[in-house]
């Protein structure tokens, strides 16, 4: 069974970079998407966006002119880049693995544990 | 983007008794052409992992215990536990895959033990 672990600042400033860390366990990071979600303090969840092992990605539009999201299959990590962050973008964030039943379906059929990142100077 | 409303927010019920916990689109997610409702439920325990439970509906992942059970079409969608256990404790999550990007959850709703 795949595990995913989040990586990364637990406290970020506003205006900064939040970056973030997923390690894929099992070294199937090629054979599969992967994906970034968040779920602000009582709130819930919102997808950030999806990468494929190639490189391909597809992101939320509201979010899309503040992220970046990349791979490295040797390392069999893809990360998260979020900038000109504020308070707003403190939440638990989770990776997930993206499944895409053949091109039919976008779910999340396995995710980390989820690591909460704070805004805040 | 398609919204999803859950109801209740919050959900106490006895062991052994039946849970149902609904979820309504903003939208239809039932696809014409293929007959299926793009439509997904996740449960998430304290200190876990989210678990994807069902997809398309009513379609149970491998390994989710036939207590859990998906129904409804169009709009209107409903994850029952048939008899509660304990470690059914944990907040569920509705998510609909019909119009990407992006997916888009429910608030969550919170199941404990009456």
């Amino acid at each position: 069974q795949v595990q995913l672990q989040e990586s990364g600042p637990g406290l970020v400033k506003p205006s900064e970079t939040l970056s973030l860390t997923c390690t894929v366990s099992d070294g199937s990071i090629t054979d599969y998407y992967w994906s970034w979600l968040r779920q602000p303090p009582g709130k819930g969840l919102e997808w950030i966006g999806y990468i494929s092992s190639g490189g391909k990605t597809n992101y939320n539009p509201s979010l899309e002119s503040r992220v970046t999201i990349s791979v490295d299959t040797s390392k069999d990590q893809f990360s998260l880049n979020l900038n000109s962050v504020t308070a707003a973008d403190t939440a638990v964030y989770f990776c997930a693995r993206y499944s895409l039943c053949g091109g039919d379906c976008h779910i999340f059929d396995c995710w980390g544990q989820g690591t909460l990142v704070t805004v805040s100077s | 983007d398609i919204v999803m409303t859950q109801s209740p927010d919050s959900l106490a019920v006895s062991l052994g008794e039946r849970a149902t916990i609904n979820c309504k689109s903003s939208q239809s997610l039932l696809y014409s052409s293929n007959n299926k409702n793009y439509l997904a439920w996740y449960q998430h325990k304290p200190g876990q992992p989210p678990k994807l439970l069902i997809s398309w509906a009513s379609t149970r992942e491998s390994g989710v215990p036939d207590r859990f059970s998906g129904s409804g079409s169009g709009t209107d969608f409903t994850l029952t536990i048939s008899s509660l256990q304990a470690e059914d404790v944990a907040v569920y999550y509705c998510q609909q895959y019909y119009s990407t990007p992006p997916v888009t959850f429910g608030q969550g709703t919170r199941l404990e033990i009456k």
